[in-house]
């Protein structure tokens, strides 16, 4: 079985600070890892994805992830946060050897103050 | 763009009866979800479908049903609703490669049913 952690449930930053969304994962294979992000009252929108390759991987608007194996995480990042950036983060974990589940984290709270 | 309908936003429905939540997508992708998302929960993968009339159960399918009699549209059944559905309900969708590798999900703006 696979899951997601996100320890934080708030992550609260100053405008133009660099901002980071914690996540760990358990598969039992390989993972594939997204993150998403929810607006109020919307659906989600995908932001970006690691399936294989390169440990940093680039997404929508200015935020990046980094796949560390060893540790078992995804973070996310962005170098300057801004007060849009302000939303619920979810990151998500689908084992490569369960082809259709994808199980999310609780998700985290990002607060962006100007 | 990839268009994810939900038919209600909003719904009120009284405990027992039968609710119907409609989901249609306009890319022609093979799968299809249903989530339901609560605070402090995330995501919680309800049905899936991966081709027309086929469905599996993911990790609370009790209480619910789906159909999906077309590949654009897949529906959300409670066939008596409970207090303990009050939720937000997500429709998914996403495109199915030779390999599965991408998993990426489109989602609809969501359901927010209410039962009294």
């Amino acid at each position: 079985a696979q899951s997601v952690a996100q320890p934080e449930d708030q992550v609260n930053v100053a405008e133009g600070n660099p901002l980071t969304v914690k996540c760990t994962y358990s598969v039992s294979g390989n993972p594939y890892l997204f993150w998403y992000v929810q607006y109020p009252n919307r659906g989600l929108q995908f932001l970006l994805k690691y399936i294989t390759g390169d440990n940093l991987v680039k997404g929508s608007y200015g935020f990046e992830a980094e796949f560390n194996k060893s540790q078992t995480s995804f973070h996310l990042k962005k170098p300057s946060a801004l007060v849009s950036d302000s939303a619920l983060y979810f990151c998500a974990v689908r084992d490569i050897e369960d082809d259709y589940k994808l199980s999310f984290g609780a998700g985290t709270t990002v607060t962006v103050r100007a | 763009d990839v268009k994810v309908t939900q038919s209600s936003r909003y719904l009120v429905k009284r405990t027992g009866e039968k609710v119907f939540l409609e989901c249609v997508q306009d890319m022609d992708h093979e799968n299809m979800f249903w989530y339901r998302q609560d605070p402090g929960l995330g995501l919680r993968l309800i049905y899936f479908s991966y081709d027309v009339k086929m469905k599996e159960k993911g990790d609370i399918p009790e209480g619910y049903s789906v159909s999906r009699e077309k590949k654009e549209r897949f529906s959300l059944i409670l066939e008596s609703a409970s207090t303990n559905q009050t939720s937000m309900y997500l429709c998914a969708s996403s495109f199915q490669d030779s390999n599965l590798v991408t998993g990426e999900l489109f989602f609809g703006e969501g359901s927010r049913l209410t039962v009294l």
